[in-house]
């Protein structure tokens, strides 16, 4: 059963504006959330992370969002480029363990 | 800064036949990690080693078997291959504390 869900599996969105890629979780013990990019051919790439007694962190461009009542995290990308175009896997961890969303394939539009 | 090497980067196994996929992590780090993707499904844990001399099963251990055989280098066995085990296998590496996961660029492998 899959711990951590990722319902869309794709999205496009114009240069510039805002990209908001969203995950979900069911297992309320997971205490730190990643996002990772990926590209074609290569491996995920850690973007930006959270524990889970924050609920924003923000990093240049990039914003996470977590909402534990809601057991919900979200990724937006403002503005949004081009080179953002990649497939976007959310990630929650429990101790050593990581457990992967089945990943977003996020296309920026020029 | 080489990070986290896999080899080889493409292998073609029939029915089977065995095969050890090869990971080696050059940045100090305790945690290694062995994944497979597969179409819709992300990437799911196969096995993992806490620390130099542990290991232990992740999601979807079963026809595999790791050796971590010392701090830098953690290895994947595939002992009789099956066409089910056709993915691409990610090795990862970590710091201490759920610090993010390092990854090499993948190994495509095919069981025909």
């Amino acid at each position: 059963d899959q711990q951590v869900k990722q319902n869309s599996p794709s999205l496009s969105v114009q240069e510039g504006r805002i990209s908001i890629l969203n995950c979900d979780y069911t297992n309320s013990m997971f205490d730190y959330f990643l996002w990772y990019k990926k590209y074609p051919a290569e491996g995920p790439t850690f973007l930006i992370s959270i524990s889970s007694i924050k609920d924003k962190n923000e990093d240049g461009r990039f914003t996470v969002f977590l909402n534990k009542s809601a057991k919900h995290l979200s990724l937006h990308i403002v503005p949004s480029q081009p080179g953002d175009s990649a497939v976007y896997f959310c990630a929650a961890s429990e101790i050593n363990q990581f457990y992967f969303g089945t990943g977003t394939s996020l296309t920026v539009i020029p | 800064n080489a990070g986290v090497t896999q080899t080889p980067k493409f292998q073609v196994l029939k029915t089977g036949q065995s095969m050890t996929l090869q990971c080696a992590q050059d940045m100090n780090h305790n945690s290694m990690y062995w994944y497979r993707q597969d179409p819709g499904m992300g990437l799911r844990l196969i096995y993992y080693s806490a620390s130099e001399g542990t290991t232990d099963k992740g999601e979807v251990p079963n026809g595999y078997n790791v050796s971590r055989l010392n701090k830098r280098e953690f290895s994947l066995r595939l002992e009789s291959a099956a066409p089910s085990q056709t993915s691409v296998y990610f090795c990862a590496s970590s710091g201490l504390g759920g610090q993010p996961q390092h990854f090499g660029d993948g190994t495509r492998l095919s069981i025909l």
